[in-house]
């Protein structure tokens, strides 16, 4: 079945340590982005690609990076320079441009810091 | 950049109809998202309104004002289940195309 498989769904970390969130697609998508969500807010946007080796800083990028080498993945690096880094990530994919139609999501990350 | 704002929480009595409202302002509109997120889990899209007017699916409508920068959502024959978290998202050409999200509004269904 086509979809968006995020891992791991739940992660905990140190304090000064870097983690990567993992976020494949196999619906085709050109276009991939990163949300994080605090609890009672909506969706900031951290990162998002357009197409293979490209992307773009969202709202909220410092402390993170991500790479898209492949059209099916997209992972996110949440660095020791994130000051704030516990919260619910979510990854989506989409048709790029004007006519993007729906985001589909993964079912999320949830990273804790210990 | 955008400015998108909606009520925090609102509540309602199972069976009624409840508009949820969402203003935006934003440079390069090109279309307005509503999607539903229940707690915990990833959101799910329930309509996307390109051009003035009300586009209806099932119990759920979505209206949109582009000049006045307002969308609503409407929810009839509100069941317990529809008790969740309503995001509005504005998709402009200025954010490269990248859906932003306003804060959502938590609606509680009541008996």
């Amino acid at each position: 079945d086509g979809g968006i498989t995020q891992s791991p769904k739940y992660l905990f970390r140190k304090e000064g340590q870097n983690v990567t969130l993992s976020c494949e697609q196999n619906l085709n998508h050109d276009a991939m982005y990163w949300y994080r969500q605090d609890p009672g807010q909506g969706l900031r946007l951290i990162y998002y690609s357009q197409i293979v080796n490209d992307f773009q800083k969202g709202d909220i990028a410092e402390g993170y990076s991500v790479s898209r080498e492949k059209k099916e993945s997209f992972p996110l690096t949440v660095t020791s320079a994130q000051k704030n880094p516990t919260a619910f990530y979510l990854c989506a994919s989409s048709i790029p441009g004007p006519n993007t139609g729906e985001l589909f999501f993964g079912e999320g990350s949830r990273l804790t810091v210990l | 950049g955008q400015n998108i704002d909606q009520p925090t929480e609102m509540t309602a009595t199972e069976g009624a109809i409840v508009q949820i409202n969402c203003t935006y302002q934003t440079s390069g509109f090109n279309g307005l998202f509503w999607y539903q997120q229940h707690a915990g889990e990833a959101p799910t899209f329930l309509s996307y309104n390109v051009l003035d007017g009300l586009e209806e699916k099932g119990r759920f409508s979505s209206f949109l004002s582009r000049s006045k920068g307002y969308s609503y959502l409407l929810l009839k024959e509100l069941q317990m289940k529809d008790s969740a978290s309503y995001l509005c998202a504005v998709i402009s050409r200025n954010s490269g195309y990248a859906l932003n999200f306003g804060k959502g509004t938590s609606l509680l269904v009541t008996p």
